[in-house]
């Protein structure tokens, strides 16, 4: 069945870069997503990529795709304190409905000032 | 901005008894979701529901589980007869059927602790 698989935590310094990577089962998805989730909040979608696409830039974040691979990377530029939280990669279910995401775990994102 | 509010943030419940999580989505909204996380595992999808039927479930979403749009703006998961095992982080999603990519708008979530 498909599945999705991230890296649990990450550590960066502020004002450095930040690479949150995934790694996805099913080839056909058509979207895959990016959801931060700051301490008692819900899931925030940040940016989202369509399968088509290899590269996608919105202001500080870079969504980069590899479809061969199968791998989908979020990049934060000049990361702050306020970008610490938990970063979910999902994947739209193949033949699901609108909302049938399988997500991941879930990144913990930690910025040191 | 337009949010969608879920209700209690957290419930305490005995097992055995039935729960009922509720949900305000978005209003002008007409796709709707529960999705579960227990704790320190993934974010899992229950059902969508749209045209006030359901349109998809997932295998956890079994006859202990329903859900139900009562007026036009809350949306209820209820879950009957308690087990410890659903101890979990519920949230709540709306979408707008005419968003392409299904921008999926989530709740803050309900903490269901079941002792």
């Amino acid at each position: 069945g498909e599945d999705v698989e991230q890296s649990l935590f990450l550590s960066v310094r502020e004002g450095d870069s930040s690479v949150i990577n995934c790694t996805y089962t099913d080839s056909s998805s058509t979207y895959l997503y990016w959801y931060k989730q700051e301490p008692g909040a819900g899931l925030q979608l940040l940016t989202y990529i369509f399968s088509n696409m290899d590269m996608k830039q919105d202001q500080r974040l870079t969504v980069l795709l590899n479809k061969k691979d199968k791998h989908l990377s979020l990049r934060i530029a000049d990361t702050q304190t306020g970008d610490s939280a938990i970063y979910f990669c999902a994947e739209r279910k193949n033949g699901g409905s609108q909302g049938n995401l399988i997500f991941g775990k879930g990144t913990k994102l930690s910025v040191k000032p | 901005e337009p949010e969608v509010t879920q209700t209690p943030s957290h419930q305490v419940t005995q097992m055995g008894q039935e729960v009922i999580l509720r949900c305000v989505p978005i209003s002008n909204h007409l796709y709707f979701y529960w999705y579960r996380q227990i704790l320190g595992q993934k974010v899992e999808f229950l059902v969508s529901f749209y045209n006030n039927e359901i349109s998809e479930k997932s295998e956890i979403f079994d006859d202990q589980f329903s859900v139900e749009r009562p007026d036009g703006s809350n949306f209820t998961l209820k879950i009957r007869s308690t087990k410890l095992e659903d101890s979990a982080m519920y949230f709540c999603a709306s979408s707008d059927p005419g968003t392409g990519i299904a921008e999926a708008f989530f709740g803050q979530g309900t903490r269901l602790t079941v002792v």
